[in-house]
């Protein structure tokens, strides 16, 4: 059974703080890792996709790394704002098909 | 907004009917893929097209069928509604030269 975890499921940071999660995933017939955010009554949007191991992606002040040797992908938020209170989903793409973690959902604190 | 439509926003109907949903992907978008969002389940993959042919199947019911059209747009049939297939049906576009993924707004589908 293929399954993607991530963790921790839910997150309070004061705003201001940085954080991360992480997204555990198999390690055979990988292709590709996404990572969305998800504001509540709007659609996922994505962040990265990240395809090579040791891969390490930026926007903003978000950033993600990839071991697809060890099968996990970690998201980093810097400098926490009201704005980054969302879902934050990651996705295994082994190309033939695509398995969703169930997200973390994370609570900016004023 | 995404570039990717979606009709209808929202669909009520019963059990043991048929719908039909529709998905328009970003002009010059290839791929189409579908999704459901059930409360239960998270987000789950459907099935993907890429230029009118089927290429990657997910958890999809024998109920439920897609097909893309040659103008690229999709349409996801659901057939003999169940109470447990009310969910938001999302679909997405990506172009052949990048992975990233165009989610659209999706289809409330309440069965009833």
């Amino acid at each position: 059974i293929l399954n993607v975890e991530q963790s921790p499921q839910s997150l309070h940071v004061q705003e201001g703080d940085s954080t991360n999660f992480t997204c555990s995933f198999p390690s055979s017939n990988f292709y590709a890792l996404h990572w969305y955010r998800w504001e509540t009554a709007k659609s996922p949007e994505a962040l990265f996709v990240m395809t090579l191991n040791g891969d390490e992606k930026k926007k903003g002040r978000i950033s993600a790394t990839l071991n697809t040797k060890e099968g996990y992908s970690y998201l980093y938020i810097k400098g926490s704002q009201p704005e980054d209170s969302a879902t934050y989903l990651c996705a295994f793409d082994r190309d033939d098909k695509i398995i969703f973690g169930k997200g973390t959902r994370l609570h900016i604190l004023p | 907004d995404s570039g990717v439509t979606q009709t209808p926003k929202h669909l009520i109907t019963a059990t043991g009917q048929r719908v039909t949903l529709r998905c328009s992907p970003r002009s010059g978008d290839l791929s189409v893929y579908w999704y459901q969002q059930s409360l239960d389940q998270g987000l789950q993959f459907l099935i993907q097209y890429y230029n009118g042919e089927e290429r990657a199947k997910g958890n999809i019911l024998e109920r439920f069928s897609a097909q893309q059209f040659p103008d690229l747009h999709s349409e996801l049939n659901l057939s003999s509604l169940e109470l447990g297939d009310s969910a938001l049906y999302f679909c997405a576009s990506n172009a052949a030269s990048t992975d990233t993924q165009y989610f659209g707004p999706g289809t409330r589908l309440t069965v009833l």
